[in-house]
């Protein structure tokens, strides 16, 4: 199976910083890479598919790049909403696996 | 809009079996993929089994591979996943999820329903 590894596991930052969270495949994965981003007891959200589409509604602070191997999660300007955590997600093979997770706090 | 809900979630003692139900509104139920994900407390996502539109191609993470089985009815726009043989390390949040953005293989989820706690424990 697919190995997905995010980085960092925690990361503090403040309202209106530009933060990056890193995803790394142990396998090539092409661009079939989604990120999402869950707050406590609610169900996760989809931002990004296919590495950089923006999902209908996300606004256009959120960002991904990268293929192959290693992609990005670039929040451009954090909002007091953003403080969640926030998995990314290969569908390259049925395995479906998930980053292990980023947990973005407020500093 | 989109609606995914969960049910029939519970305690149940290791060795035993449930079924777990979601209902599909708001879009064409039966030309999607939809999927099983779970979350144990505390933990991240792992996804579960995948079935295909028509319901004549399904797909299970090797965790779970002939314990549980995915079905659909799409009369009913229902998914279901039948849990059997169950264990402690199944405890989790159980989440629906609508496929989406598919690649050859897989998807990205971009609907989820708002989950059904299943508990492991005798």
């Amino acid at each position: 199976d697919i190995q997905m590894t995010q980085s960092p596991s925690t990361l503090s930052a403040s309202v209106g910083d530009r933060v990056t969270i890193t995803c790394r495949a142990s396998q090539s994965i092409s661009s079939w890479l989604a990120w999402y981003q869950q707050k406590p007891g609610k169900a996760p959200k989809l931002l990004i598919y296919k590495a950089s589409s923006l999902e209908s509604g996300v606004p256009s602070r959120f960002s991904g790049s990268g293929s192959g191997t290693e992609f990005t999660l670039t929040i451009s300007s954090l909002q007091p909403d953003d403080f969640a955590t926030y998995y990314c997600q290969q569908y390259n093979d049925f395995s479906h696996t998930f980053g292990q997770g980023t947990k973005l706090e407020i500093k | 809009q989109v609606q995914l809900v969960e049910s029939g979630g519970g305690v149940v003692q290791p060795g035993g079996s449930l079924r777990l139900s979601c209902a599909a509104s708001g879009f064409t139920f039966s030309i999607y993929g939809i999927h099983w994900v779970r979350q144990a407390p505390g933990k991240g996502l792992e996804w579960v089994a995948l079935i295909r539109y028509d319901g004549n191609n399904k797909y299970y993470a090797d965790s779970v591979k002939g314990r549980f089985t995915i079905s659909r009815d799409n009369s009913k726009n229902t998914l279901y996943l039948q849990m059997n043989s169950l264990r402690a390390e199944d405890t989790a949040v159980y989440y629906c999820a609508k496929g989406c953005c598919s690649s050859f293989s897989g998807d990205a989820f971009d609907s989820w329903g708002q989950g059904t706690m299943v508990s492991v424990s005798s």
